[in-house]
């Protein structure tokens, strides 16, 4: 059964601190790795993962894929309050253009 | 339009009663996706379209549960004789199909069953 696991489910950090979040995953026909930030309402989408070892960035936020290991990372730096969310990962499969999400991590950033 | 388009955005039904929600994709989005998230818990899977072809229906809970998508016309989902357990925000997501999976999010509508 595929599956997409994300570690931790829940953090709070002060601002300013760094944070890493985890993501594993077991699936077949693997596409591509996603990032969504879920706030109050829609997820929005943050980056697409396809290859190993390429670095993604968008100001403080960046993602890498581990495709041998079979995870990602995302990392934010310099921790913001606006930062608090629900960070989703989610795995894209080769059919029907389906992903397949993990349960989330809940960041919450202390002022 | 330039983003996934859901109504209403809250839905109140009591038991029983019949439940209709809408989705509008981004124009040019040729792939159409229904989740159902429960109190903030992950997103469950119901169904997917291409066009107005059902893609993968292996989601969708076998009664009470139907969707379309038609030409010309929002998509939609409807509920028959709702149940408190179907109680959850409901997300339509549209993507291009290519390349990757990037499937972009509307605002989902906030279905309550009393």
């Amino acid at each position: 059964e595929d599956k997409v696991v994300q570690s931790p489910l829940s953090l709070v950090v002060h601002e300013g601190d760094t944070v890493t979040l985890n993501c594993s995953y077991e699936v077949t026909n693997f596409r591509s790795l996603l990032w969504y930030k879920q706030e109050k309402k829609a997820p929005t989408f943050l980056f697409m993962l396809t290859s190993s070892g390429i670095e993604k960035k968008s100001g403080r936020l960046s993602s890498i894929l581990d495709k041998k290991e079979l995870f990602s990372i995302l990392n934010i730096t310099a921790t913001q309050t606006g930062d608090s969310a629900v960070y989703l990962c989610a795995v894209g499969l080769n059919r029907d253009d389906k992903i397949i999400f993990g349960k989330g991590t809940r960041l919450h950033i202390l002022p | 339009g330039e983003e996934v388009a859901q109504t209403p955005k809250h839905l109140v039904r009591g038991e029983g009663q019949k439940a209709k929600l809408y989705c509008a994709p981004i124009k040019g989005h040729s792939y159409v996706f229904w989740y159902q998230q429960v109190l903030k818990n992950e997103f469950k899977f119901l169904i997917s379209f291409q066009n107005e072809n059902v893609f993968d229906e292996t989601g969708m809970p076998k009664e009470r549960f139907s969707a379309k998508c038609l030409p010309n016309s929002p998509c939609s989902l409807e509920i028959q004789a709702t149940k408190l357990e179907d109680s959850a925000v409901y997300f339509c997501a549209s993507s291009h199909g290519t390349p990757g999976n990037i499937q972009y999010f509307g605002a989902g509508t906030r279905l309550s069953v009393l």
